[in-house]
């Protein structure tokens, strides 16, 4: 069935080093992607979508590209900042274009000063 | 902030017992959504309310069930409460059906001992 798989963590890293984080994914046809956001105490916030392949969401110098050809969703940002520290998730609706959405087990970032 | 607001922010209570989550969406938005955030499954949809009436079930218990009103907030009932229920849930929601981006409250922390 549909699914979606992102690295584990933590993932530490130092103010201003590059960020990867990877999401497979399974599913029928070509559903949206998303990249969801949980700071500390907080609830999900949406940070980037792709609506189909080739796609490159990006917010707050995050970015991601649908590849449907390695079904790949990874989340990049250039120069991470310690209020970037949180919990990400990667996410699909299903099943296919439903309202529904499956999460990744989420990978929670540090960034160190 | 989202927009979306839950109480209680926290919820501690024994096994057996009955309590009620409780979810306000944005203004104007049809849709809601109630997910379960726990450390052993990850973040999980339990159920969907459409303008009143249920759209979209998932992995929710029979022991748990929700309910939309006329003025669109929307509850989560969780009865006959186990251990295994001590989770995070969230309410989100979303202007109507056919996928739009869900907005997530802050969470309902809910602890059974």
């Amino acid at each position: 069935g549909d699914s979606v798989t992102q690295m584990e963590g933590p993932v530490t890293l130092s103010e201003e080093a590059f960020l990867t984080i990877n999401c497979t994914y399974t599913a029928t046809g070509y559903p949206s992607l998303f990249w969801y956001v949980q700071y500390p105490g907080e609830g999900l916030q949406l940070l980037l979508k792709a609506t189909k392949a080739d796609d490159k969401g990006s917010n707050k110098g995050f970015e991601a590209t649908y590849r449907k050809e390695t079904t790949s969703f990874h989340l990049e940002k250039g120069s991470v900042q310690v209020s970037d520290s949180a919990v990400y998730f990667c996410a699909l609706p299903l099943p296919y274009n439903t309202d529904k959405l499956i999460f990744g087990t989420g990978t929670r970032l540090q960034v160190f000063p | 902030d989202s927009g979306v607001t839950q109480t209680p922010k926290h919820l501690i209570t024994a096994t057996g017992q009955r309590v009620t989550l409780r979810c306000s969406p944005r203004s104007g938005d049809l849709s809601v959504y109630w997910y379960q955030q726990s450390l052993d499954q990850g973040l999980q949809f339990l159920i969907q309310y459409y303008n009143g009436e249920e759209r979209a079930k998932g992995n929710i218990l029979e022991r748990f069930s929700a309910q939309q009103f006329p003025d669109l907030h929307s509850e989560l009932n969780l009865s006959s409460l186990e251990l295994g229920d001590s989770a995070l849930y969230f309410c989100a929601s979303s202007a109507s059906v056919g996928f739009n981006e869900q907005f997530f409250g802050p969470g309902t922390r809910l602890t059974v001992l």
